[in-house]
């Protein structure tokens, strides 16, 4: 079993759209949790990052963590054809290396 | 705040040679520096850890002989893949993260190597 899980898609959704992107994982030590956007040949962008449970806003973005679940969301509201990328959830514990996920490859069609 | 920057943006070599690929945290100083490699519709595979002044800490699969990396300075670290075959054909992304608690890794645009 991968310490994340990731669906890699493709997630294709209206422009407009609300689109939830989710991981979970089974390393209960996990208490930094990222998400980054990944624009085709290009490096991934820190997006959000949360400490522990709970819920994190942004702008149109909104990350959620439920450590009991060991589930963790990214939302997006209103979303925009700019918006299509991969999406990278990533995890680590107080001192080791950054877990990633395998990237959701996103579309918002026009 | 917080660019990385890489060097080059794409390379290719032929098969033997060797090939130094550049990362520098522009508006920091990366006391930390990690070396990953994707391939096309996969995720991030972490190559190697450098921290400044030390010997780099490789990923168990990873040729240390192969991939040599040098954190020369808080502001630049090198790659070099050395005697390249068209298997080392990759996407190379670097990363650096400053000082001590700070845990968000700032990634670099990336570096295409195609090996022929």
């Amino acid at each position: 079993q991968k310490e994340v899980e990731q669906d890699p898609g493709p997630l294709s959704v209206p422009e407009g759209a609300i689109v939830s992107l989710n991981c979970t994982y089974s390393n209960s030590a996990f208490q930094y949790f990222m998400w980054y956007r990944q624009y085709s040949r290009k490096g991934p962008e820190l997006l959000m990052y949360t400490y522990s449970s709970g819920n994190k806003e942004d702008g149109r973005f909104t990350a959620q963590v439920d450590k009991s679940s060991k589930y963790i969301s990214l939302f997006i509201r209103d979303s925009q054809p700019s918006d299509s990328a991969t999406y990278l959830c990533a995890m680590k514990g107080s001192a080791s290396k950054i877990i990633f996920g395998s990237g959701t490859r996103l579309s918002i069609r026009p | 705040g917080a660019v990385v920057s890489q060097h080059p943006s794409w390379v290719i070599c032929k098969s033997g040679t060797s090939v130094k690929i550049e990362c520098r945290s522009l508006d920091f100083q990366a006391t930390t520096m990690f070396w990953y490699r994707q391939f096309p519709k996969q995720s991030l595979m972490l190559m190697a850890t450098s921290n400044e002044g030390s010997k780099a800490t490789y990923e168990q699969g990873v040729e240390k002989d192969k991939f040599l990396i040098n954190h020369a300075s808080l502001t630049l670290s090198t790659l070099t893949v050395t005697s390249a075959h068209p298997e080392d054909s990759s996407f190379y992304i670097c990363s650096a993260r400053g000082g001590q608690g700070v845990y968000e890794q700032y990634f670099g645009p990336g570096t295409r190597l195609t090996v022929t």
